[in-house]
């Protein structure tokens, strides 16, 4: 299989707070992973993508600054949320595409959500 | 530039009735096919993909979906619907042999009736 993780699950943190989501591929090498964001009855907005060694690439209208991204091996993909508040609050998912194919599979973490209060 | 349309948010059958979920695509190139199901809180899981070869995919859980060039659409059907499919229904698109990101539709929310 193609089995991604997220950590935390669940995340409550208070205005002005940084806060870490941590992104795994777990049986699979990944060059290239993605994060979205889904506001409630919405659908998956892509953030940025994220590729192992370099800077992530940021889609138009995603503060770099404030939403960090650390891709550091081929299996780990990080996103900080800095300073985070109230209106950051959502359900945030990342992907990972496998080492050695094209990109058209990409295989979903179960998300993260998170409540700034 | 890629876009997905997703026809009706919500879809509401009866259980053992037919499962019929809309998605139009646009696409410069040829295009690869996803849908995606949400459950309440979860990630999304892959049902199935269409990428070359024959039209007609099948999918996970009793899902297919049928990739038809002339009418730019990719609609998601099973013929009997379950409880257990009452979810969030995403249709998506990528541009083939890129490295391309996903382009998701709004999405179709399925209720399934006793």
């Amino acid at each position: 299989g193609a089995v991604v993780s997220q950590h935390p699950s669940r995340v409550i943190c208070k205005s002005g707070t940084s806060v870490k989501i941590e992104c795994r591929s777990l049986d699979f090498q990944a060059t290239t992973m993605f994060w979205y964001r889904q506001f409630p009855k919405k659908s998956l907005m892509l953030m940025a993508t994220s590729n192992e060694g370099s800077k992530a690439t940021y889609e138009q209208g995603v503060e770099k600054d404030k939403f960090l991204i650390n891709h550091a091996s081929l299996t780990l993909s990080t996103l900080t949320v800095t300073s985070a508040h109230p209106e950051d609050s959502s359900f945030y998912i990342c992907s990972a595409a496998r080492l050695g194919t094209y990109q058209e599979t990409q295989y979903f973490g179960p998300g993260t959500r998170l409540l700034v209060l | 530039a890629q876009s997905v349309t997703q026809l009706g948010s919500h879809v509401s059958v009866s259980e053992g009735a037919l499962v019929l979920l809309r998605c139009n695509y646009s696409s410069s190139v040829p295009p690869y096919l996803f849908w995606y199901v949400q459950y309440p809180n979860q990630g999304l899981q892959l049902l199935l993909k269409y990428t070359t070869g024959a039209t007609l995919v099948k999918g996970i859980n009793g899902f297919e979906a049928e990739f038809k060039k002339s009418e730019t659409s990719f609609h998601l059907t099973k013929p009997s619907a379950h409880m257990s499919d009452a979810a969030e229904y995403f249709c998506a698109v990528s541009a083939s042999g890129s490295q391309g990101n996903l382009i998701f539709g709004k999405g179709t929310k399925l209720s399934v009736k006793p």
